[in-house]
């Protein structure tokens, strides 16, 4: 299975950029990369996810180098309200085929500083 | 459209006692998934199922059953609660490859 490695933690002052790195060296070619937030308790948020391709949504940009070890998450405008931990994951293969299993590791925690 | 949706959302337990979390969803996933999270730590995986009638052991299965019932359906029991087993629990449901997961906002238990 493929690993995530996540700084524990970052500060970003507000209305700049934030960028989230994120490691994961051993991926597999069919793999894909997903960014999910949580705040305070509550249920994990999908933020966004990509194969290959570098992909933007109205949340975040996500970076995948050409080799795919690595990614970088960026909120391009921060806010207060992104204060958050954010989980890189990537979507691993189960014991059967089909199955599908999202395996969390402990994220980075993001301050935005006002 | 309501997502995921998980009951109770606050439950309190003496030791010994036990009880099932319930998890339903209504977006056609295959796949479901029941997770703790302890304070301060990550989200851990006890079971998911990738289909009716299918269940697999994630990273921390000791002291939990599931059922997957049907395939909007995926229940997590503890037969004996243990105060280790004190933490907030998520069900979270996904489709196929390539698409998000949606997660319940999840279940409080205390156990005494």
């Amino acid at each position: 299975d493929a690993k995530t490695t996540q700084p524990p933690s970052m500060d970003c002052a507000e209305g700049r950029a934030a960028n989230l790195p994120c490691n994961h060296s051993t991926i597999s070619g069919n793999e894909y990369v997903y960014w999910y937030r949580q705040i305070h308790s509550q249920g994990p948020q999908y933020i966004i996810h990509g194969l290959k391709n570098n992909e933007t949504n109205e949340m975040a940009s996500l970076i995948i180098t050409e080799d795919r070890k690595s990614s970088t998450l960026i909120l391009p405008h921060a806010t207060l309200r992104d204060t958050a931990v954010y989980y890189c994951i990537v979507r691993v293969a189960g014991s059967n085929f089909g199955n599908e299993k999202l395996t969390f590791g402990t994220g980075t925690r993001l301050t935005i500083i006002p | 459209n309501a997502g995921v949706t998980q009951t109770p959302k606050f439950q309190v337990l003496k030791t010994g006692q036990s009880m099932t979390l319930q998890c339903a969803q209504d977006m056609n996933h295959n796949s479901m998934y029941w997770y703790r999270q302890d304070p301060g730590m990550g989200l851990r995986l006890i079971y998911y199922s990738a289909s009716e009638g299918t269940t697999d052991k994630g990273e921390v299965p000791n002291g939990y059953n599931v059922s997957r019932l049907n395939k909007r359906e995926f229940s997590l029991r503890l037969e004996s609660a243990a105060p280790s087993q004190t933490s907030v629990y998520f069900c979270a449901s996904s489709g196929l490859r390539g698409t998000e997961a949606f997660f319940g906002q999840g279940t409080r238990l205390t156990v005494v």
